[in-house]
């Protein structure tokens, strides 16, 4: 069954410090990568995703995100956080055509002022 | 983007009682809607997938008999909590697409049931 792996369960930064939150993925077909984030009381939020072509995806807030499709990973990126982004991150993917979206476990980012 | 909402937002019911959460996706219209169960500090589960006027599928492990999903039209699909407990406390989370596997999800803001 494919599985989500998301490296770090709680990272807390500074503001101005660059963030990248580990992604990785058990399929080897065709996938679907996603990443959302869920601020506190809030709900779910698409930050970015890809599907196909560049594998270099730029996405909203300034995030970005990687697909190596060698390393089977969809790390999450950003060069210089903020205190707003205090949140809980979640990356997700979905199978080829397949209609279901799983979830790996979330990463919560504390960023300290 | 598109707004899926749910209610109620919140709930309390004593143990035995069912519980209704419906889900609405408010200004587009969704083939497929999916329920996401998402205990404390941990992710969302996939407990079942619905398309419009068809049975639900359900994944391993989730009682269908006990978490029965309707999807009566294109922007309204609901899950009743049958005789809870509180082993099913939870946020219970929908989310709606358009028609085609690629088009995003949104999610609904959740809810948060508490059983007695």
């Amino acid at each position: 069954a494919q599985s989500v792996s998301q490296h770090n369960h709680h990272v807390i930064l500074s503001e101005a410090a660059s963030l990248e939150l580990g992604c990785n993925y058990s399929y080897g077909g065709t996938v679907n990568l996603f990443w959302y984030v869920q601020y506190p009381g809030q709900h779910l939020q698409l930050l970015l995703k890809y599907f196909s072509g560049d594998p270099l995806v730029k996405g909203i807030k300034g995030f970005e995100a990687e697909f190596i499709k060698s390393k089977f990973s969809f790390n999450l990126r950003k060069p210089s956080v903020q205190w707003s982004d205090t949140a809980e991150y979640f990356c997700a993917v979905k199978e080829g055509n397949n209609n279901d979206m799983r979830f790996g476990a979330g990463t919560r980012l504390t960023v300290k002022p | 983007g598109a707004v899926v909402s749910q209610h109620p937002s919140w709930v309390i019911c004593k143990s035995g009682t069912s519980v209704k959460i419906e889900c609405r996706s408010l200004d587009f219209q969704a083939t497929t809607m999916f329920w996401y169960r998402q205990f404390p500090k941990q992710s969302l589960m996939l407990m079942a997938t619905s398309n419009e006027g068809s049975k639900a599928t359900y994944e391993q492990g989730v009682e269908k008999d006990k978490f029965l999903i309707n999807h009566a039209s294109l922007t309204l699909s609901t899950l009743t909590v049958t005789s809870a407990h509180p082993e099913d406390s939870s946020f219970y989370i929908c989310s709606a697409r358009l028609a085609g596997a690629q088009s995003e999800q949104f999610f609904g803001p959740g809810t948060r049931l508490t059983v007695l």
